[in-house]
């Protein structure tokens, strides 16, 4: 089955660690996305790659760091410089960058951090 | 002007009811608004999304409409089910861009 695969689904970090959240998709998509999502908020965009070795920093890029050197791997370093780490992180995939045609944000099931 | 606002935050609906949630946004340039389902633990799914050209969109027991003149939105859910029980999402986007402007949520539980 085609899909987006998030691991761990739940990982704990110590103050001043770094620690690295995995997103595989085996779509062929060639745009990957990392979303924050907090209680009664709605996705925030950390990051956004369209193509491999690009992305680009959204909303909320402070404290993370990502890389994208395979088109299915897409992973998120959130390092000890984000002080407010504790959240659940979404990754999406889609067909394009673009919104054109009605191509939809596939997402996996998610990474669950807290800190320790 | 980026913003899209969702209401309510919660909303409980009876089994056989109708389910509304209602968006706003401000940015006229929006031209592609999708609404996602999501399940406790679960990321979030695309159920139906519409374009400003139409003032309405169904699919099965789902429906969006669409008034452009005053920038909202707004998912209908017919006969609805303890199934349709999870977190809504509405969101807004221009179509030759990347990035989806999300709303904070809607948390639906449907009473049996």
């Amino acid at each position: 089955d085609g899909g987006i695969t998030q691991s761990p689904k739940y990982l704990f970090r110590k103050e001043g660690q770094n620690v690295t959240l995995s997103c595989e998709q085996n779509l062929n998509h060639d745009a990957m996305y990392w979303y924050r999502q907090d209680p009664g908020q709605g996705l925030r965009l950390i990051y956004y790659s369209q193509i491999v070795n690009d992305f680009q920093k959204g909303d909320i890029a402070e404290g993370y760091s990502v890389s994208r050197e395979k088109k299915e791997s897409f992973p998120l370093t959130v390092t000890s410089a984000q002080k407010n780490p504790t959240a659940f992180y979404l990754c999406a995939s889609s067909i394009g960058g673009t919104m054109l045609n009605n191509q939809p944000q596939h997402f996996g099931d998610g990474t669950r951090l807290s800190i320790l | 002007q980026q913003q899209v606002k969702q209401s309510p935050q919660s909303l409980i609906v009876q089994k056989g009811g109708i389910s509304i949630i209602n968006c706003a946004y401000e940015n006229t340039a929006f031209d592609y608004f999708p609404w996602y389902q999501q399940f406790p633990g679960k990321g979030p799914a695309l159920l139906i999304a519409i374009r400003p050209d139409v003032s309405e969109k169904k699919e099965g027991r789902f429906t969006i409409s669409f008034n452009k003149s005053a920038k909202q939105f707004s998912l209908h859910i017919m006969d609805s089910q303890p199934g349709d029980s999870a977190t809504y999402f509405c969101a807004a986007s221009i179509v030759s861009n990347y990035q989806l402007i999300w709303g904070a949520g809607t948390k639906l539980i449907i009473k049996p």
